[in-house]
């Protein structure tokens, strides 16, 4: 069974500094998706990952894929207050059906 | 533009009631999931359908049921609602993965569900 883990659950941190956040999964993939949800909204397509070593970036986020380790980072560049939301990861099992696995979630708050 | 379309933003229903929530899509997509979202517990899979009449339990079935009478509507129903199905309520849908290398899952709004 597959399973994805993110760490940390909670992340509170100021403006202007740097963080990563991370995605963990037990089994063989080799496609993983980033999603945002702000608070009492639904979940937003960030950024998809299709391959070992892919990364994808748009504006302060970075994403990206190692395939090997059965890891994916997303990395926030100095944080500014509208990049709070909960953000997930969700992983693709490959051979598998056609549903993703989603990890918990990260919530994050910037503080100003 | 995607559209997935659930019904209800807000419900509230009594606990026995039979609830019906709905959820539309215009991309002709095969896949069509309803997941529950609750504080601390992240996203749970409760039914999903791979095509019209198919359907495939997820982790957390108990208590529901749903219908894909055409490809474009999945609902979900539940029997005889309880106060422990209070919850957000979250349709997606998603093409196959041989119609496109990105094969996004789009979520709808959510349907945040009180039963009382």
């Amino acid at each position: 069974e597959l399973k994805v883990e993110q760490n940390p659950l909670f992340l509170s941190m100021q403006e202007g500094k740097n963080y990563t956040i991370y995605c963990n999964y037990s089994t063989t993939s080799d496609r993983l998706y980033w999603y945002r949800q702000d608070p009492g909204k639904s979940l937003e397509s960030l950024f998809v990952l299709l391959s070992n070593g892919a990364v994808k970036q748009e504006g302060r986020l970075m994403a990206s894929l190692d395939t090997k380790a059965r890891l994916s980072t997303l990395h926030i560049t100095a944080a500014v207050h509208d990049l709070s939301a909960t953000y997930f990861c969700a992983v693709d099992e490959r051979f598998g059906n056609e549903k993703l696995t989603f990890g918990t979630g990260t919530r994050l708050t910037i503080i100003p | 533009d995607v559209k997935v379309t659930q019904s209800s933003r807000y419900l509230v229903k009594r606990t026995g009631e039979k609830v019906f929530l709905e959820c539309v899509q215009d991309m002709d997509h095969e896949n069509m999931f309803w997941y529950r979202q609750d504080p601390g517990l992240g996203l749970r899979l409760i039914y999903f359908s791979y095509d019209v009449k198919m359907k495939e339990k997820g982790d957390i079935p108990e208590g529901y049921s749903v219908s894909r009478e055409k490809k474009e509507r999945f609902s979900l129903i539940l029997e005889s609602a309880s106060t422990n199905q209070t919850s957000m309520y979250l349709c997606a849908t998603r093409g196959h993965s041989s119609g496109g290398a990105k094969n996004i899952q789009y979520f709808g709004a959510g349907t945040r569900l009180s039963v009382l």
